[in-house]
Formats: C-alpha cells, sequence, structure tokens
C-alpha cells in the first residue's frame, strides 16, 4: 500500500525557515517523480514544486522560487521541502503527492498534509 | 497560459447523479486532466485521469460510480448513485507546457 506521511509541519515567525518531511512507503520512491501541493485552508489546491526521479531536476511555483527547495533521500525514501524567508501568506497544509506520467503529468496519491503556521 | 474552469458548486439528490465540469482554456482542449476528490477534513484523494478521447485510468479502490467522460475541450466526472460520503470538493489537474501544475478552483458538492 502506497503511504506519504508529512511531517515538520508547526508555528514560525515572518521571515523563518522551516523544513518539511514525506515518508515514502508501499512502492519504489526513486521511481516517481514527486511533487508538493498547498492548500490555504478554506481554499484551493495550488501547486508549490516538483523534483525528477534522481533529484537532478526541479521546478518551482512562481510564488516559492527563491525561497524553498525541493529535495529528495532515495536511500531514505524521504521527500523534503525547506522553506525560507517565510511570509504569512505561505500558511497552509502542505501535502506531498506521488506523481505518474501518461499523456499528462498527474497525481495518484497524496499525503495527509502538515499544516504550516506564519504569524508574529 | 493554460486555464482550468470548473463551476463553484453542484448539488443533487442522495442516490441521483451529478456531472461535473472542467473546461480547458483555448489553445488546450487536448489536454488530458485528472480528478480528486477531497472530503471535508481530509486530505485529496486522487480518482480518475481523462484523456481527451474519453479513455481513463482510476485511482486504486474508486468505486464504479465515479466516471469520466471528454468533449472537446471539457472534462467531466460523473458521479452516480450519489451517497452521502461523496460530498466534499472536487478538483480537476493538470500539467502546464511552461512546467506549471495547474489545479481548477474546485466544485462543491452537495448531497441533498
Amino acid at each position: 500500500e502506497v503511504q506519504l506521511v508529512e511531517s515538520g509541519g508547526g508555528l514560525v515567525q515572518p521571515g523563518g525557515s522551516l523544513r518539511l518531511s514525506c515518508a515514502a512507503s508501499g512502492f519504489t520512491f526513486s521511481g516517481n517523480w514527486m511533487h508538493w501541493v498547498r492548500q490555504v485552508p478554506g481554499k484551493g489546491l495550488v501547486w508549490v514544486s516538483r523534483i525528477n526521479r534522481d533529484g537532478s531536476s526541479t521546478n518551482y511555483a512562481d510564488s516559492a522560487k527563491g525561497r524553498f527547495t525541493i529535495s529528495r533521500d532515495n536511500a531514505k525514501n524521504t521527500l523534503y521541502l525547506q522553506m525560507n524567508s517565510l511570509r504569512v501568506e505561505d500558511t497552509a497544509v502542505y501535502y506531498c503527492a506521488r506523481v505518474e506520467y501518461s499523456s499528462v503529468w498527474y497525481i495518484d496519491y497524496w499525503g495527509q498534509g502538515t499544516l504550516v503556521t506564519v504569524s508574529s | 497560459q493554460l486555464v482550468l474552469t470548473q463551476s463553484p458548486s453542484a448539488s443533487a439528490s442522495l442516490g441521483a447523479s451529478v456531472k461535473l465540469t472542467c473546461t480547458l482554456n483555448s489553445g488546450h482542449s487536448s489536454y488530458a486532466i485528472a480528478w480528486h476528490q477531497q472530503q471535508p477534513e481530509k486530505g485529496p484523494r486522487f480518482l480518475i485521469k481523462l484523456n481527451s478521447d474519453g479513455s481513463h485510468k482510476k485511482g486504486d479502490g474508486i468505486p464504479d460510480r465515479f466516471s469520466g467522460s471528454s468533449s472537446g475541450a471539457e472534462r467531466y466526472l460523473t458521479i452516480s448513485s450519489l451517497q452521502s460520503e461523496d460530498e466534499g470538493d472536487y478538483y480537476c489537474q493538470t500539467w502546464g507546457t511552461d512546467i506549471q501544475g495547474v489545479f481548477g478552483s474546485g466544485t462543491k458538492v452537495t448531497v441533498l
């Protein structure tokens, strides 16, 4: 059974940093691209970042460029999101997601999410 | 720029059917999309990946009550025999050529 378990969320002050982790199990982690998606409470889903299978290629939403860094450790089956210079508007539930490709990149498994609150 | 448009809300009676629409903007009518369900206070769940020709692939354990179809730039999700646990938000998702993930704004489904 595919499982994605996020951790590392919490309360942080504006300008601070936080590192999220996503522990993967039930599949060959190194065989899939992985994404981060976030959701402000009560609002819709917003794509944040993606990383390829070996970590050599990454992409970011404009809101994350220059502040967030996605990475992975295939030996530990873990995905990361390092978030720096956090802003109040980064407050959201952050989901990690496994992606497949067949005509289009699409998410086929989601984690349960971890809440990040940026507030003074 | 790729945009997915969804109606804000839909409703139907218990046991009835409801059809949700996700519309791709001009120039992107051939794109495949995925549908995701988010029940209240839960994380999203993948339902179905839907191609422009209507062919599709469902997620693990997704009931037959959920089906997808396509027509032109529109991608549909039909939920038959509506049950109370089908209440929630439904999002369509795809991937743009500018290397950015794209989500629709979501449709809130209410079971009457």
